[in-house]
């Protein structure tokens, strides 16, 4: 089947830098991406998220690009903290997935984010 | 805040025995669904629920069933542990398509 898969297994970065994580996707039906980051010991936590209508989104420090024609997706944080240091997926659904839109997600690997104080 | 509970966070068990994992949301959403995450393989969907006693099969069903009496409670049942079902399992809950709310996880390790 299709999936999700992400560039680098690991970023280091010091303090007070940008970060930017990579993802691609293969599924030319998926519209909605997510990007979750999960803390060591915890549950996956929803940072931010977009569809496929858009190709840019912000939250707060972090940036979500989306470009559809070579089905790629970035997360993008700003001034990076020690407590950003974990891992982070991202992950796609369409709104045929399993046949209605039930938030059928598909992960990708992760990336292990560490930043250096 | 939304609240997703799975009921242990560590359990060891022997091969062959019947195990169950259960996990409760608080925010009466409609879907939950079961992960087991693994070192390079990211989340993989076991199960989902989109209502009461409605289950379908994940990506990786086999050796596994699922259990939703309730709307706030779906438990994973593995009949009989095999030791490649060593792994940590995630529960999640979603009101509708999209954002999903996570547990904890439970470290289950199966000698």
């Amino acid at each position: 089947g299709e999936s999700v898969g992400l560039h680098l297994p690991t970023l280091s970065v010091q303090e007070g830098d940008n970060s930017i994580i990579n993802c691609a996707y293969s599924n030319s039906a998926s519209d909605y991406f997510i990007w979750y980051k999960q803390e060591s010991g915890k549950g996956p936590q929803f940072i931010i998220d977009i569809r496929s209508n858009m190709d840019k989104r912000q939250g707060q420090r972090v940036t979500v690009l989306l470009n559809k024609t070579v089905k790629h997706l970035s997360l993008q944080i700003a001034a990076t903290q020690p407590g950003d240091s974990a891992v982070y997926f991202c992950a796609e659904t369409s709104e045929n997935a399993g046949g209605t839109s039930y938030g059928k997600l598909t992960f990708g690997q992760g990336t292990i984010l560490t930043v250096h104080p | 805040d939304v609240k997703v509970t799975q009921s242990s966070r560590y359990l060891v068990k022997r091969t062959g025995e019947k195990v169950f994992l259960e996990c409760v949301q608080d925010m009466d959403h409609e879907n939950m669904f079961w992960y087991r995450q693994d070192p390079g393989l990211g989340l993989r969907l076991i199960y989902f629920s989109y209502d009461v006693k409605m289950k379908e099969k994940g990506d990786i069903p086999e050796g596994y069933s699922v259990s939703r009496e309730k709307k706030e409670r779906f438990s994973l049942i593995l009949e009989s542990a095999s030791t490649n079902q060593t792994s940590m399992y995630l529960c999640a809950s979603s009101l509708d398509a999209g954002e999903l709310f996570f547990g904890e996880g439970s470290r289950l390790t199966v000698l």
